[in-house]
C-alpha cells in the first residue's frame, strides 16, 4: 500500500521563524505534489517534483525531493502568518490514475 | 472562468435520507474526482472520471455514486446517508487524464460540509 506520511501533524511557530515539514513513504513515487488549504478552502498546489533530488523554490518556500523518490520536504525561512494553512502531500499510485494524500501538517505562524 | 463550483455548501442530513452533491467545472478539464476529508484523514479519494461516460472507483466507495453526463459536471449521490458519511466533500478537475504526467494540477472547488445526524 503507497501511503505518504506527513511529520509534524502540527506546528505552531512565531513570526520570522524557519520551519521544515516532511512527507514520507517507504514506496517510491513517479512525482510528488504539494498543496497548501486555508480554513473553508479547497487545496491550491504550490509545487509538483518530478525528479529524484530535485529541489523547487517558491519565494520563501523551499521543495526538496529525496533522491530515492520516497520523500519531500517543504521548508520555509521566515515565516508570515500568510503562511498559516494546512500542508499537505500528494502522490500519484502506480497501479490506477489515483492521487494519494498525506494527512497533512497543520501550521500556525502567530505575528 | 469560475473554475470549479460546488453546491450547496453545508447540508444536514437525517440518516437515511439520499441527496447529490453538484460539481461543475467550466476549464474543459477531463479527469474529475470526489475526495472526503475528515480531520487526522486527509483528502481520500470515493470516485473519479477520466471523462464523458467514464467513472470508476477511488479509495472508499462504498455508499457513494457518480455518473459522467458531460464533461462540465460530476454529482456525487449519496443513496442512503449514514453518520459515518459526515465530513467536509471536495470536487477537484485536473487538465490531465493521468495524475502522474505533467498538467496534473488539480483544481478543487470549495468544499460541502455535511453533516449526517
Amino acid at each position: 500500500t503507497q501511503l505518504l506520511e506527513q511529520s509534524p501533524q502540527f506546528l505552531s511557530i512565531q513570526e520570522g521563524e524557519n520551519l521544515t515539514v516532511y512527507c514520507n513513504s517507504s514506496s517510491v513515487f513517479s512525482s510528488l505534489q504539494w498543496y497548501r488549504q486555508e480554513p473553508g478552502e479547497g487545496p491550491v498546489l504550490l509545487v509538483t517534483v518530478v525528479t529524484g533530488g530535485e529541489v523547487k523554490k517558491l519565494k520563501r518556500l523551499t521543495f526538496q525531493f529525496g533522491d530515492a523518490r520516497k520523500d519531500s520536504s517543504l521548508h520555509i525561512t521566515a515565516a508570515q502568518p500568510g503562511d498559516t494553512g494546512l500542508y499537505l502531500c500528494a502522490g500519484p499510485r502506480r497501479r490506477g490514475n489515483k492521487l494519494v494524500f498525506g494527512a497533512g501538517t497543520i501550521l500556525r505562524v502567530k505575528s | 472562468n469560475a473554475g470549479v463550483t460546488q453546491t450547496p455548501k453545508f447540508q444536514v442530513l437525517k440518516t437515511g435520507q439520499s441527496m447529490t452533491l453538484q460539481c461543475a467545472q467550466d476549464m474543459n478539464h477531463e479527469y474529475m474526482s470526489w475526495y472526503r476529508q475528515d480531520p487526522g484523514m486527509g483528502l481520500r479519494l470515493i470516485h473519479y472520471s477520466v471523462g464523458a461516460g467514464i467513472t470508476d472507483q477511488g479509495e472508499v466507495p462504498n455508499g457513494y455514486n457518480v455518473s459522467r453526463s458531460t464533461t462540465e459536471d460530476f454529482p456525487l449521490r449519496l443513496l442512503s446517508a449514514a453518520p459515518s458519511q459526515t465530513s467536509v466533500y471536495f470536487c477537484a478537475s485536473s487538465y490531465s487524464i493521468r495524475v502522474d504526467r505533467g498538467g496534473s494540477e488539480q483544481y478543487f472547488g470549495p468544499g460541502t460540509r455535511l453533516t449526517v445526524t
